[in-house]
């Protein structure tokens, strides 16, 4: 079936330490996203990418990094400088174009102890 | 700054009655509004959407009004069901941007 996997479901990582978030789709879109979600803030954009080896920040792109080498994958990386980077992480995708919605992963869970 | 606003964090509605959310915005280039549904320690998933050029979109259940000169948009739903309770995201995206901007999202309890 078609659709966007993030994984891990759940992670943990010691303050300190730089973690990678999975994101892969097989939906052949062309454009994916990474947002963060906390309580009673909504989704904020993190970074974005329209094409491969293309992207460009969002509103919170401080402390994270991206890449996009290949159309299906678009892996997160929360540095140790992301003052706070305990929160849940969602991966989307869309193709191009007006009137095309984004499709959403399950979400991953991180939690920086 | 929030270019997408809902200013009720919650809604409780009795099963069977119409639920309206609303949902504001300030970027006059926003020209195509979408509603998703969110449970908890899942991925949002698409419901409804809108382009400026209409003023109402009709599925099912669900209904979203546009009003362009306001700013403002809603999504009516008839007859609430207890499927219902989650979160609610409005979003919003630009023809010349593709990224959506969401706002902070309203929790849905439909009581039986």
């Amino acid at each position: 079936d078609g659709g966007i996997t993030q994984s891990p479901k759940y992670l943990f990582r010691k303050e300190g330490q730089n973690v990678t978030l999975s994101c892969e789709q097989n939906l052949n879109h062309d454009a994916m996203y990474w947002y963060r979600q906390d309580p009673g803030q909504g989704l904020r954009l993190i970074y974005y990418s329209q094409i491969v080896n293309d992207f460009q920040k969002g509103d919170i792109a401080e402390g994270y990094s991206v890449s996009r080498e290949k159309k299906e994958s678009f892996p997160l990386t929360v540095t140790s400088a992301q003052k706070n980077p305990t929160a849940f992480y969602l991966c989307a995708s869309s193709p191009q174009g007006l009137g095309t919605e984004a499709f959403f992963g399950q979400g991953t869970r991180l939690t920086v102890v | 700054d929030q270019q997408v606003k809902q200013n009720s964090p919650s809604l409780s509605v009795q099963e069977g009655r119409i639920s309206i959310l609303n949902c504001d915005y300030t970027n006059s280039m926003f020209d195509y509004f979408l509603w998703y549904k969110k449970y908890p320690a899942e991925g949002p998933t698409f419901l409804i959407s809108i382009s400026s050029i209409k003023d109402k979109n009709e599925d099912g259940r669900f209904t979203v009004f546009l009003n362009k000169s306001a700013k403002h948009l809603s999504l009516h739903i008839v007859p609430s069901q207890p499927g219902d309770s989650a979160v609610y995201f409005c979003a919003a995206s630009a023809s010349n941007d593709y990224k959506l901007s969401f706002g902070a999202g309203t929790t849905v309890t439909v009581r039986a």
